[in-house]
């Protein structure tokens, strides 16, 4: 399995402030994904990050809101835009390698908005 | 559309008792299962997946997960539970294509 690192681990923001994550990868893997995981819930996909094109985004999540880059085959930003408090969550990376089907995630970054 | 129901939000197990976790999922074909672990304040970490073959499946950490198509379920097992398996555990699916969906979770406390 892929290692995968995430920063910043944690930060407290203020509202309608923007907050870009980095998520990168040890090696070169096929799709990487960013999940949002609010307090107390299950883990929800934003969008499908994929390399020198558009995220695909998922239901109810919107480019605006929660840009991402991808530039190369081991990196990827999710900007959290304009926050409030809702959207202070823990946001997670994941990425599947050539073990297709199989996703792995970084230890996720614990987003508090203020 | 595919949904994935773990009907326990929280269970409690004693030190080396059996464990049995419970999910099931809502697919017109088999799908790809997973079962990941998310101990506090870190990642998800795979602990086992069936994608065809033997129902039966083993993990990590000693865990092991059965597929029963007729069920539509695919439970996490543990004979002896250790103090350090309390966790958050999450069932997902995947109708391939990397999209993943988890259940709610269930949460896992262990008595000494």
């Amino acid at each position: 399995s892929a290692v995968i690192s995430q920063k910043p681990s944690r930060d407290i923001c203020q509202r309608g402030t923007s907050l870009t994550i980095q998520c990168q990868v040890d090696s070169q893997v096929t799709m990487m994904f960013w999940y949002r995981q609010q307090p107390g819930q299950s883990l929800t996909l934003i969008a499908t990050a994929n390399q020198g094109s558009e995220a695909t985004y998922e239901s109810g999540f919107v480019i605006d809101k929660f840009p991402i880059s991808r530039p190369n085959l081991t990196f990827s930003t999710l900007t959290v835009s304009n926050m409030s408090p809702e959207d202070s969550s823990i946001y997670l990376c994941s990425v599947m390698t050539t073990d297709q089907e199989t996703q792995y995630f970084g230890p996720g970054t614990r987003l508090l908005v203020l | 559309a595919q949904s994935v129901t773990q009907p326990d939000i929280h269970i409690t197990v004693s030190e080396g008792a059996s464990l049995e976790l419970r999910c099931n999922y809502s697919y017109g074909a088999t799908p790809y299962l997973f079962w990941y672990v998310q101990s506090p304040g870190q990642g998800l970490q795979l602990l086992l997946k069936y994608f065809s073959g033997d129902t039966l499946v083993q993990g990590i950490k000693g865990f092991e997960a059965e597929f029963k198509r007729s069920q539509s379920s695919f439970n996490l097992r543990k004979p002896s539970v250790h103090w350090s398996d309390a966790a958050e555990y999450f069932c997902a699916v995947s109708p391939g294509g990397g999209k993943l969906i988890f259940g709610q979770g269930t949460e896992l406390s262990v008595k000494p």
